[in-house]
């Protein structure tokens, strides 16, 4: 079964540090993995997304993330934090085309002044 | 911008009542898809619709809980009855394709429910 796990329920950066948000993901097929945001009383909305073309995803709003097979990784990270990053964000793997999409327990970022 | 549009945003019930959530997907959109969201926790899929057909109900506790979309178009998730751990909210997304998993889901704005 495919399933993600993200390192650190709160995270907190200062404004114009580097953004860096831990995942790492288990499946028994090259999976397909996504970020998604959520801000507060809202859905989620699409980052980005790895679908085994290359292994650096940029993504919108500055963020970019890295697949790292060796390391069963897919960290997230935007080289300059902004107030208005802070929002919770999602890791989330699926394990084909046509699998239904695992979502982790999610990471809040704090943006500090 | 074509958005997915939910109602109500906000729902408060008592329990053993009955509660309906109602989601209007982006045009052309094939495949929806309900979720629930508990507090500090990753949404977690409950039905996905292809068309007016059910291809995923498999988290869906089907004793309470019914899902239609009877012309494939909008949908609604019903509670009956409610339960005080059903408090959580209730996202609803779409994509143009259920076969392909790279397509991006739009989600809703959701629906928050509390059961008291």
């Amino acid at each position: 079964a495919q399933s993600v796990t993200q390192l650190g329920s709160h995270v907190s950066v200062s404004e114009g540090a580097l953004v860096l948000l831990r995942c790492n993901y288990s499946s028994s097929v090259p999976p397909y993995l996504f970020w998604y945001v959520q801000y507060p009383n809202q859905g989620l909305q699409l980052l980005l997304k790895y679908t085994s073309a290359a292994t650096l995803v940029k993504g919108i709003n500055g963020f970019e993330a890295e697949f790292k097979k060796s390391e069963t990784s897919f960290h997230l990270t935007k080289p300059s934090a902004h107030m208005s990053d802070a929002a919770e964000y999602f890791c989330a793997v699926s394990a084909n085309r046509d699998d239904k999409i695992i979502f982790g327990k999610g990471t809040r970022l704090h943006i500090l002044p | 911008e074509a958005e997915v549009a939910q109602s109500p945003r906000y729902k408060i019930t008592e329990k053993s009542q009955a509660v309906a959530f109602w989601c209007d997907p982006i045009s052309g959109h094939a495949t929806l898809y309900w979720y629930r969201q508990i507090l500090g926790q990753g949404p977690e899929l409950l039905v996905q619709f292809q068309d007016e057909s059910v291809v995923d109900d498999s988290q869906l506790p089907k004793d309470r809980f019914s899902a239609e979309r009877l012309k494939g178009v909008d949908s609604t998730l019903k509670i009956q009855p409610a339960e005080l751990g059903d408090s959580a909210m209730y996202l609803c997304a779409s994509s143009l394709d259920m076969l392909a998993v790279q397509e991006t889901q739009y989600f809703g704005p959701g629906t928050r429910l509390l059961v008291l």
